[in-house]
């Protein structure tokens, strides 16, 4: 069952176009995700964020921004996409409890990039 | 640094035999570690995952895997595999300190099922 809703399941763009990624989810999580799963499969996060704060953003170029309304949507946007963003992006959430490291994913939104 | 190294990109086996898919970490301490299964098309969802305590975890679908500290290891494993089990599984490890929910995940095997 998802709880985790990601839009659009698949875009395609040019180089040089600016893009966006939504996802919101359901299960009253407090921290959200998104991970660059590239063409090898390799998964690496890129954002997350808890309560409107950015508390974890890895050496991910300038042109990726997450952006967020509240603690249940986060989106992605991508200013001047270049051919190496092609990829699946996922999201996910997580709740803080203790020792509750598991993540909910969305289904993934794929970008090809022309 | 925290890695997951899964050494075998590909693992085939036929319905209804017995599977091991191989995971090892790199951790300062003991870590969480975690088995997740990407099925076509669709995100990540969790198998099982392993906090400090009974080293052999049971996860759903019949999934089990078990924690060696002195291999650091935790590999996966089942009984007798299904068709439907035809997916990419993915061994992910987490810190216990920090609470951060960052995972560093694996590269991924890809489990063919034959008939």
């Amino acid at each position: 069952e998802t709880a985790v809703f990601q839009t659009p399941n698949y875009h395609v763009t040019q180089v040089g176009n600016e893009v966006s990624f939504n996802c919101k989810q359901t299960l009253g999580h407090d921290t959200m995700y998104w991970y660059k799963q590239d063409s090898k499969k390799l998964l690496k996060i890129m954002f997350s964020y808890n309560n409107k704060q950015l508390i974890v953003n890895e050496t991910v170029p300038r042109r990726f921004s997450p952006q967020s309304s509240d603690k249940a949507h986060l989106n992605l946007r991508i200013k001047s996409v270049e051919p190496e963003d092609s990829a699946v992006y996922l999201c996910a959430s997580r709740w803080d409890g203790y020792s509750n490291e598991r993540l909910f994913f969305g289904h993934g939104t794929k970008l090809s990039v022309l | 640094a925290q890695s997951v190294t899964q050494p075998d990109a590909r693992v085939t086996v036929s319905e209804g035999a017995s599977l091991q898919l191989r995971c090892k970490y790199s951790y300062f301490g003991t870590p969480y570690l975690f088995w997740y299964v990407q099925y076509p098309r669709q995100g990540l969802q969790l198998l099982l995952k392993y906090y400090p305590g009974d080293p052999v975890v049971q996860g759903v679908n019949g999934f089990e895997a078990e924690f060696s500290k002195s291999n650091s290891s935790f590999h996966l494993r089942k009984a007798s595999v299904h068709w439907s089990d035809w997916a990419v599984y993915f061994c992910a490890v987490s810190p216990i300190t920090g609470n951060t929910g960052k995972l560093i995940f694996g590269l991924g095997t890809t489990l063919q099922v034959q008939p």
